[in-house]
């Protein structure tokens, strides 16, 4: 079965400093996607980024950046240079590649990000 | 606007209604589907459709029904509404089954 954890529920960090947030994955498929998603205060789900298996580059945008690891099921995302607005629930997700499946999302259960000025 | 939209944004039922939480999609996507947020638990998906007339079964779709009459809209129907159903609901969708899926807005449902 595939399963997603984020094992840190809540993170407390002071403006410009670095924070990574953890996502552990489990699958049997070969080929799968993974998923970073923004929650802020507002309430609504913005999609970061997508991954696919054999795509194993790190990849950055800004101040974000995510390395994924498949020999530990891993694909974690660092925040550099914290700002208050990075404030939000952030989301690991997982998606087979089955057509039929309807590529659902299985998700993690959420970090939230707390940065404090 | 292009995007998801979900309505209505907020409602309280009474144990034993029903309603439809009504979702439509102007991007032309074939995927479409319905998760539930709630504390502690990330999103877990209730009902998902890969084209107008097929839908099937997610995680949780005990005591919710779906239909996907055109590839525009997805509502999803509680039947005879529950205070476990007490949730946020978003409806996504997708070009296809691996893209990155927009969400709308969300539904925050009570159910007293």
């Amino acid at each position: 079965a595939q399963k997603v954890t984020q094992a840190q529920t809540e993170i407390s960090v002071v403006e410009k400093e670095d924070v990574t947030l953890d996502c552990v994955y489990e699958t049997r498929d070969t080929t799968y996607y993974l998923f970073w998603y923004k929650q802020p205060p507002s309430g609504e789900l913005v999609f970061l980024i997508r991954r696919n298996s054999f795509d194993e580059q790190n990849e950055i945008s800004g101040r974000y950046s995510w390395n994924f690891q498949k020999s530990t099921s891993s694909f974690n995302f660092t925040i550099t240079a914290s700002q208050v607005v990075d404030s939000a629930v952030y989301f690991c997700a997982l998606s087979d590649a089955d057509y039929n499946q309807g590529g659902k999302l299985i998700f993690g259960q959420g970090t939230e990000l707390s940065v404090k000025p | 606007n292009a995007g998801v939209t979900q309505t209505p944004k907020f409602q309280v039922l009474k144990t034993g209604q029903s309603m439809t939480l009504q979702c439509a999609q102007d991007m032309n996507h074939e995927y479409m589907s319905w998760y539930r947020q709630d504390p502690g638990m990330g999103l877990r998906l209730i009902h998902y459709s890969v084209g107008a007339g097929i839908t099937d079964q997610g995680e949780v779709p005990n005591g919710y029904n779906v239909s996907r009459s055109t590839t525009e809209d997805f509502p999803l129907r509680l039947l005879s509404a529950a205070p476990s159903q007490t949730s946020v609901y978003f409806c996504a969708s997708s070009y296809r089954s691996t893209g990155g899926y927009t969400f709308g807005s969300g539904t925050r449902l009570t159910v007293v």
